[in-house]
């Protein structure tokens, strides 16, 4: 079946650094990655579309300056989350589907702790 | 708009059913069932596209009313297991792989 890995699945970082997080589908193509923001007790929330070869399309409300993406190959999108701050202390999950697949796989997420 | 779940807490005694609600304001293609036990990543159960199937899956089935624009998930004889917290993503108008998820229902089964 398809699997999607992420990377770190934990991080922890003082205010102010950045960090980046790696979304790979493992044994299958992506042309277009999702990656989405959890905090406790809430729910999922998309924050942005990852194109493969071009800009990401991000949702109303998320700063695409402080949240970069890149989808430079058919299996790797990276979220940079730049001078992170505690208010961005969070779970981060991408998914991806197989082409002509209907079912998303997630990653398994990466919680990420600003200090 | 986020799709509203209903309800949004159910605690249930182990072998009792449960109805979880998702109800949509625009079009929708497809609904996606999911199951996030605390600190996980969301478990995939099923998914339900236009045409308003039913499916199931072992004690746990959901149906999509496309009519209404709504989905059910139905766990009967509930298990230990089956706590968690339930989300429905749906997705709007076409097969893009964009889901917007429910608020989550939060299920407890107790012995």
């Amino acid at each position: 079946g398809a699997v999607v890995s992420q990377h770190p699945s934990w991080v922890i970082c003082k205010s102010g650094t950045s960090v980046k997080i790696e979304c790979r589908s493992l044994d299958f193509q992506a042309t277009t990655m999702f990656w989405y923001r959890q905090f406790p007790k809430q729910s999922l929330m998309l924050m942005a579309t990852s194109n493969e070869g071009s800009k990401a399309t991000y949702e109303q409300g998320v700063e695409k300056d402080k949240f970069l993406i890149n989808h430079a190959s058919l299996t790797l999108s990276t979220l940079t989350v730049t001078s992170a701050h505690p208010e961005d202390s969070s779970f981060y999950i991408c998914s991806a589907r197989q082409s002509g697949a209907n079912v998303l796989t997630f990653g398994a997420g990466s919680r990420l702790t600003v200090l | 708009q986020q799709p509203v779940q209903s309800p949004q807490a159910v605690i249930l005694r182990e072998g009792e059913d449960a109805v979880i609600n998702c109800s949509s304001s625009k079009a929708l293609y497809s609904v996606h069932w999911y199951r996030q036990k605390h600190g996980e990543a969301p478990v995939f159960l099923m998914i339900l596209l236009k045409g308003g199937e039913q499916k199931g899956h072992e004690k746990i089935s959901a149906s999509f009313n496309e009519k209404k624009q709504q989905s059910s998930l139905y766990l009967t004889a509930s298990q230990l297991s089956y706590s968690g917290t339930y989300f429905c993503g749906t997705e709007w108008g076409s097969n893009t792989g964009k889901l917007i998820f429910g608020q989550g229902t939060t299920l407890q089964v107790k012995p």
